[in-house]
C-alpha cells in the first residue's frame, strides 16, 4: 500500500528566506504526486502535480518541487517565501482503485509560520 | 465560477442522530469523493463515485452512506452519529476517475458528534 510521509510537522522561517518541505512516499509503481496547500478554514488547492517527465515541476504562487525517485522524494521548494504562504501543506500521492476511482493518500501536513 | 460546494460549513449533533452533507459541483467533473480530516492523521477517503448511479467505499467508509442521482451532487449521510465521527469533512471533484487527474476541493464541513 502507499504511504507518504512528511517528517516536519511545523516549520518557522522569516519571510524572504527560502523554504524546503520534505516529503516522502512509497508506491509500487511510477507514482503520480501532488502537492496541496490550505489555509485556515478552507479546502486544499493543488499547488503542482508530478505525473512523469521533467522531475522538476513548477507550480503555482512560485513553487516548484523535484521528484527523486532514488530519494523517494518529491520535496517542495520556494526560494523567497511571503507571509501570505503561511498555511499548512500537503504532499499526496495518488492511486487507482479496483472500483475505477482513485484516492489520493495524504502525509500528515506540515504547518508553515512566517515571521516577519 | 463556484467549483465545489458544501454546505454546511458548521455542524454540531448529538449522539445517534441523522443528517447529510450536501456538496455540488458545478464543473460538470465525473468523479466526486468525500475525505475526512483528523489531526496527525492526513486525508482519508471515506466514499467515491465514478459517474452518476455508481458509488463505491473508500479507505473509511463505515458509518457513511453516499448517492450519485446526479453529475452535480453527491450527498454524504451519516445514519446514526458518533462521537468517533467528529472530523472536518471535504467533498472533492475531478474531471476523471484517472489517478492523475487532480482534485477539487470544497472548503469543508466542520462536524461535531457530542
Amino acid at each position: 500500500a502507499q504511504s507518504v510521509t512528511q517528517p516536519d510537522i511545523h516549520i518557522t522561517v522569516s519571510e524572504g528566506a527560502s523554504l524546503e518541505l520534505r516529503c516522502n512516499y512509497s508506491y509500487g509503481a511510477t507514482p503520480y504526486l501532488f502537492w496541496y496547500v490550505q489555509s485556515p478554514g478552507q479546502g486544499l488547492q493543488l499547488l503542482l502535480k508530478y505525473f512523469s517527465g521533467d522531475t522538476l515541476v513548477q507550480g503555482i504562487k512560485g513553487f516548484e518541487a523535484e521528484f527523486k525517485r532514488s530519494q523517494s522524494s518529491f520535496n517542495l521548494r520556494k526560494p523567497s517565501v511571503h507571509w501570505s504562504d503561511a498555511a499548512e501543506y500537503f504532499c499526496a500521492v495518488g492511486a487507482q482503485l479496483t472500483g475505477g476511482g482513485n484516492k489520493l493518500t495524504f502525509g500528515t501536513g506540515t504547518q508553515l509560520k512566517v515571521e516577519l | 465560477n463556484a467549483g465545489v460546494t458544501q454546505t454546511p460549513k458548521f455542524q454540531v449533533l448529538k449522539t445517534g442522530q441523522s443528517m447529510t452533507l450536501q456538496c455540488a459541483q458545478d464543473m460538470n467533473h465525473e468523479y466526486m469523493s468525500w475525505y475526512r480530516q483528523d489531526p496527525g492523521m492526513g486525508l482519508r477517503l471515506i466514499h467515491y463515485s465514478v459517474g452518476a448511479g455508481i458509488t463505491d467505499q473508500g479507505e473509511v467508509p463505515n458509518g457513511y452512506n453516499v448517492s450519485r442521482s446526479t453529475t452535480e451532487d453527491f450527498p454524504l449521510r451519516l445514519l446514526s452519529a458518533a462521537p468517533s465521527q467528529t472530523s472536518v469533512y471535504f467533498c472533492a471533484s475531478s474531471y476523471s476517475p484517472a489517478n492523475n487527474s487532480p482534485l477539487h476541493f470544497g472548503n469543508g464541513t466542520r462536524l461535531t458528534v457530542t
